[in-house]
């Protein structure tokens, strides 16, 4: 079985520049996760995608962070400006349909972005 | 707000050092407490998922258990090839996830 897929792998910008990562979510997965992991903490989460409706938003900052998932599969997150603060690994993870309580979440290798 | 405090934050032991690593964690209501390994440039990679206090898994040189506020990770004879990051992360009634900080386990031989 594939796993989650993301790209690019690295990516460096200058300041108040945009950039956007993509995601291939494992075959079948209904939900989605888009995780922002800062160095040396755990990841938090930004946004939760069930097919292709938004389940979670919460913590996005939704003045420079956006993210879609059309046709309920791949997704992509955009950042626009970036800011230096937003230096971070953006991992995406999958999961079967979220009223499983087991709701194990598979991690795609993440994005490492540093903003100059 | 649910939070999970994970302790400590970096451990280095010698090889077949056992020790244990804590997990401490408020939640409004617990759908499932679970554990990450990560390796530098990697993803988490699951290792676990328990759901009630006294519940018990293990996997091969590690042991999980829970109680009512906090989870351990016990490390029996480890090896470096444990070196990595533990994640801890607990699923509320909304099904997200909230990790904790990790902590950084260092084996030498």
């Amino acid at each position: 079985e594939a796993g989650v897929a993301q790209s690019p792998r690295y990516k460096i910008i200058e300041k108040r520049q945009s950039v956007a990562f993509w995601c291939n979510p494992i075959s079948g997965h209904a939900t989605l996760y888009w995780y922002q992991q800062i160095l040396g903490q755990g990841p938090k989460l930004l946004i939760q995608f069930q097919n292709n409706g938004v389940v979670d938003d919460s913590q996005l900052p939704k003045d420079r962070f956006s993210a879609e998932r059309l046709k309920g599969v791949d997704s992509t997150l955009k950042i626009q400006p970036a800011k230096l603060e937003d230096s971070a690994v953006y991992l995406c993870a999958s999961s079967r349909w979220m009223l499983d309580s087991y709701n194990e979440q598979f991690f795609g290798p993440g994005t490492r972005l540093t903003v100059l | 707000e649910d939070q999970v405090t994970q302790s400590p934050e970096a451990l280095r032991l010698q090889e077949g050092e056992s020790s244990s690593l804590n997990c401490s964690y408020t939640v409004s209501g617990l759908r499932g407490l679970f554990w990450y390994r990560q390796d530098p440039g990697k993803g988490p990679e699951f290792l676990f998922t328990l759901y009630s206090a006294g519940e018990e898994k293990e996997k091969e040189r590690l042991k999980a258990t829970l109680t009512k506020k906090e989870s351990f990770l016990h490390i029996t004879a480890p090896k470096p090839e444990d070196s990595a990051t533990y994640l801890c992360a607990v699923n509320n009634a909304g099904n997200m996830l909230t990790f904790g900080g990790g902590t950084r386990l260092m084996v030498k031989p």
